[in-house]
């Protein structure tokens, strides 16, 4: 069964600090997508990053980055010089298909305080 | 863009009544629309695959008795929370599918006194 792990329930750091969060991820599936979304206080779900199991390429976009390895089964996050607005629970998933939908499975979520 | 809307934005109904949760694709189509449920300080649960024009594919222990699921057009699912109780007082959101993402709505709080 597919399973998502992020181990960090809570994370607190000071602006400007970097901060990584990690995912792990459990699948028999040798294609599958891995994604991270954002949840701040307002309770919406702000997609971050989708990546595909064939592309091992690590991604940066501005303060964020993204660091996939297949042989430890991690997607892990991090973002640089954090700001008070990134303040917001983190949620790793993993894609699995079944019955021709795309169904996602979540991780419990990381939730990140940046203090001023 | 892929933007999802949901309405209302928050509800509060007497016990026993039944509350209608629609789901929006603003600028695409989406065939098949995902419906979840958060406790606080928890993650999301998935409780349904909503499908256009075919019936919803419910989780285990869902009941789709009490959550009727319809999407009757490809940018339109709705969510019916059928004789509400004090328990079933949570976040529901939903999302559509854009290719291999699913974007999420604004969601939902439903407060069943």
């Amino acid at each position: 069964a597919q399973k998502v792990t992020q181990a960090q329930t809570e994370i607190s750091v000071v602006e400007k600090e970097d901060v990584t969060l990690d995912c792990v991820y459990e699948t028999r599936d040798t294609t599958y997508y891995l994604f991270w979304y954002k949840q701040p206080p307002s309770g919406e779900l702000v997609f971050l990053i989708r990546r595909n199991s064939f592309d091992e390429q690590n991604e940066i976009s501005g303060r964020y980055s993204w660091n996939f390895q297949k042989s430890t089964s991690s997607f892990n996050f991090t973002i640089t010089a954090s700001q008070v607005v990134d303040s917001a629970v983190y949620f790793c998933a993993l894609s699995e298909e079944e019955g021709g939908s795309e169904k996602l499975v979540f991780g419990k979520g990381t939730k990140l305080t940046v203090n001023p | 863009g892929a933007v999802v809307s949901q309405h209302p934005s928050r509800v509060i109904c007497k016990s026993g009544t039944s509350v209608k949760i629609e789901c929006r694709s603003l600028d695409f189509q989406a065939t098949t629309m995902f419906w979840y449920r958060q406790f606080p300080k928890q993650s999301l649960m998935l409780m349904a695959t909503s499908n256009e024009g075919s019936k919803a594919t419910y989780e285990q222990g869902v009941e789709k008795d009490k959550f009727l699921i319809n999407h009757a057009s490809l940018t339109l699912s709705t969510l019916t929370v059928t004789s509400a109780h004090p328990e079933d007082s949570s976040f529901y959101i939903c999302s559509a599918s854009k290719g291999e993402t699913q974007y999420f709505g604004p969601g939902t709080r439903l407060l069943v006194l």
